[in-house]
C-alpha cells in the first residue's frame, strides 16, 4: 500500500465532475482488492471489488481499474455528488487472507 | 438485517487501566476482524476470529487480545493502557470466507488520558 502520513492526500472535485482516486499497492502476489469509503463517525463501507483476473469493473456510478504490471489501482466516481465527500480507501487482501489498508484520500466535493 | 453494532461507541480512559470492546457481527457471520485506526498509522489489523478461534494475526503487543463466544460475537480487551493506544477501533464481520462480504462497524472511540 501508499506510505501512512499525519495528513491525508486531498482531492478537491466540483460537484458534477468525475474523480479519479488513486491507489498503489505492494504485493504483487494479491489477488483480490477493495475500495471503501468512510464518512465521518462512520465505519468504512464497501464501494467496489476486483479480482486480480480482471482489469476493470463497473458498478453504480463507479469504476475500478486495476494494473497490476504496476501494481495500481484506480477509482473512477463519475458526476461526483456532495454525498460523495468522504475519505476513500483501497484494500488488498494479502496470502494470509487479511485486508491491508492504505493510507487513504480525503475527497471534498465543492459546490 | 442488522449491521455489525460495537459498543460503546465512545470511551475515555485514564492510562493504565484496561478496556474492553464489543462486537455483535451480522446474523450468519462467524468471522470478525478487528482494526485499530488513528490519523497516524491509517487502518491497522489487530486480529480474526473464526468459530471461536483466532485465526489471523496482526502485529500488535501482548497487551491487546480478543476472543469469540459461541453466538460470534467477539471482545477485544486492552491492558495497562498507553496514550497511543487512543484510536478508532473498528470491527468487521464475514461470512468467514476471508474478507469476502466484510461489514464493518461504526466503531468505539477510544481516548486514553
Amino acid at each position: 500500500g501508499e506510505s501512512v502520513g499525519l495528513h491525508l492526500p486531498t482531492l478537491s472535485v466540483q460537484e458534477g465532475d468525475n474523480s479519479i482516486i488513486n491507489c498503489a499497492y505492494s504485493n504483487s502476489a494479491s489477488d483480490y482488492f477493495i475500495w471503501y469509503k468512510q464518512e465521518s463517525g462512520k465505519g468504512p463501507q464497501f464501494i467496489i471489488d476486483i479480482r486480480s483476473n480482471m482489469d476493470k469493473r463497473q458498478g453504480q456510478r463507479v469504476t475500478v481499474l486495476l494494473n497490476k504490471t504496476v501494481k495500481h489501482l484506480s477509482l473512477q466516481i463519475a458526476a461526483t455528488q456532495p454525498g460523495d465527500s468522504a475519505v476513500y480507501f483501497c484494500a488488498e487482501v494479502d496470502s494470509w487472507g487479511k485486508l491491508q489498508f492504505g493510507a487513504g484520500t480525503q475527497v471534498v466535493v465543492t459546490p | 438485517k442488522a449491521g455489525v453494532t460495537q459498543t460503546p461507541r465512545y470511551l475515555i480512559k485514564t492510562r493504565g487501566q484496561q478496556v474492553t470492546l464489543s462486537c455483535s457481527p451480522i446474523s450468519g457471520h462467524r468471522s470478525v476482524s478487528w482494526y485499530q485506526q488513528t490519523p497516524g498509522q491509517g487502518l491497522q489489523f489487530l486480529f480474526e476470529y473464526f468459530s471461536e478461534t483466532q485465526r489471523n494475526k496482526g502485529n500488535f503487543p501482548g497487551r491487546f487480545s480478543g476472543r469469540q463466544f459461541s453466538n460470534s460475537r467477539s471482545e477485544m480487551n486492552v491492558s495497562t493502557l498507553e496514550l497511543g493506544d487512543s484510536a478508532l477501533y473498528l470491527c468487521a464481520s464475514s461470512l468467514g470466507d476471508s474478507p469476502y462480504g466484510y461489514t464493518f462497524g461504526s466503531g468505539t472511540r477510544l481516548t486514553v488520558v
